[in-house]
């Protein structure tokens, strides 16, 4: 079975601090790599793609590492509502399959 | 533009009882899919579909059983629900040229 492992936390994150997470992927086939959220009791939502030469949005940096096969993300300036479980998803890249999903990382921002 | 909507939003079942969970999409998306949510273990992959007419097993699709008769809709049935089908039941969809999934509200399922 495809893995993809993440700390579960909780993380307790003061307001306005930086916290980091990491996830490592078992299959070095794998070709795309994303960081989705998720809020309690909802659906997932796609919160950024992972490229190989990184990428930024706003506070949010993801960063891919294929030798190591892990992918990581940084939040800056945390904000209340970055408290959420953020999951770090990898695809074959084959189309039509369906994605690889780690357990989450569950992030408290305590004010 | 409602997006990706799931019927029900919650139900109850005795063991041995079938139902049918309904997916509906106006995205006009190919891909279509159905995955379980458990305390502890992530989101898992059930079944697939890659367009009107076709399905394909993923990862758990024991004890399941889906249909694609409309582009639209994606259809995922358990014939005798056990307790150990007590999930939450995400369908998404993702159109041919992205990876992206977009997914549903989710259906909480018990089966007591």
């Amino acid at each position: 079975r495809k893995e993809v492992e993440q700390d579960p936390g909780p993380f307790n994150v003061p307001e306005g601090a930086t916290v980091a997470f990491n996830c490592t992927y078992s299959n070095s086939a794998s070709q795309s790599f994303f960081w989705y959220r998720q809020d309690c009791r909802k659906e997932p939502k796609l919160l950024m793609s992972v490229y190989s030469s990184g990428n930024e949005d706003g506070r949010f940096t993801a960063q891919l590492n294929r030798a190591s096969q892990y992918i990581s993300l940084l939040i800056r300036d945390s904000k209340l509502s970055d408290s959420a479980t953020y999951l770090c998803v990898v695809t074959d890249g084959g189309g039509a399959d369906g994605l690889t999903f780690g357990k989450g990382t569950h992030l408290i921002i305590q004010p | 533009n409602a997006g990706v909507t799931q019927t029900p939003k919650f139900r109850v079942l005795k063991t041995g009882q079938s139902m049918t969970l309904l997916c509906a999409q106006d995205m006009n998306h190919e891909y279509m899919y159905w995955y379980r949510q458990d305390p502890g273990m992530g989101l898992r992959l059930i079944h697939y579909s890659v367009g009107e007419g076709t399905t394909a097993k993923g990862e758990v699709p024991d004890g399941y059983n889906v249909s694609r008769l409309k582009k639209q809709n994606f259809l995922l049935g358990l014939e005798s629900a056990a307790p150990s089908q007590t999930s939450v039941y995400f369908c998404a969809t993702k159109p041919v040229e992205s990876y992206e999934q977009y997914f549903g509200p989710g259906t909480r399922l018990t089966v007591t």
